[in-house]
């Protein structure tokens, strides 16, 4: 079974704080994705990458950075966070593909920003 | 850009009724389609999926149709129980790694 884990389920932080969200695939997928989920907006895609050390812009990076050192590890960082940050965070991975190809999601980190 | 549109929830049925999400997207090419379920306190899992016109998924009980010409993927299932309450996404994948998902849809079944 493809494992998919979020370091962690609820997070709090204060306005201003660095905050840094962990992902982690046990199937050795080239593709790792980080998105956030809103009541009525669904799934907006922030960052994904293809690759070690290689990344790309979604829908809505603003405010957001990642990081990819290990196959298995993508990490989403929040530089400064700000109340409008408060959001469901889902990370999900797949293999390399033109399409047809399943993403297998995390739990999801809900993250309230205060 | 490709987008994808769902009927606004909440559905709200009884046990063993019929259900019918309806889904639309706009692409420019041939995407691929998928149907998305979210189980409460879970992340997303895939619930079917159809990768070229005319092709049914189906996973248990619920099935979708890839129509080219009217642009949609509505979901659908002969008898709901209340464990199908979920949130469901459609989604589009279209020639690359990337998939674009509807706003999604709240189920309710009632017993």
């Amino acid at each position: 079974d493809v494992k998919v884990t979020q370091s962690s389920r609820y997070l709090v932080k204060r306005t201003g704080e660095k905050v840094f969200l962990e992902c982690v695939q046990d199937m050795d997928h080239e593709n790792m994705f980080w998105y956030r989920q809103d009541p009525g907006l669904g799934l907006r895609l922030i960052y994904f990458s293809y690759d070690v050390k290689m990344k790309e812009k979604g829908d809505i990076p603003e405010g957001y950075s990642v990081s990819r050192e290990k196959k298995e590890r993508f990490s989403l960082i929040l530089e400064s966070a700000s109340t409008n940050q408060t959001s469901m965070y889902l990370c999900a991975s797949s293999f390399v593909g033109t399409g047809g190809y399943e993403q297998y999601f995390g739990p999801g980190t809900r993250l309230t920003v205060t | 850009g490709d987008s994808v549109t769902q009927m606004e929830g909440p559905v709200t049925l009884s046990e063993e009724a019929f259900l019918t999400i309806n889904c639309t997207y706009t692409a420019t090419g041939y995407p691929s389609l998928f149907w998305y379920v979210q189980y409460p306190g879970e992340g997303l899992q895939l619930l079917l999926k159809a990768t070229k016109a005319d092709d049914k998924g189906s996973n248990k009980g619920f099935e979708a149709t890839y129509r080219k010409e009217t642009t949609s993927f509505h979901l659908e299932k002969g008898s709901v129980q209340v464990s199908d309450s979920a949130v469901y996404f459609c989604a589009l994948s279209e020639g690359g790694n990337k998939l674009v998902f509807g706003a999604g849809t709240i189920l309710r079944v009632k017993s």
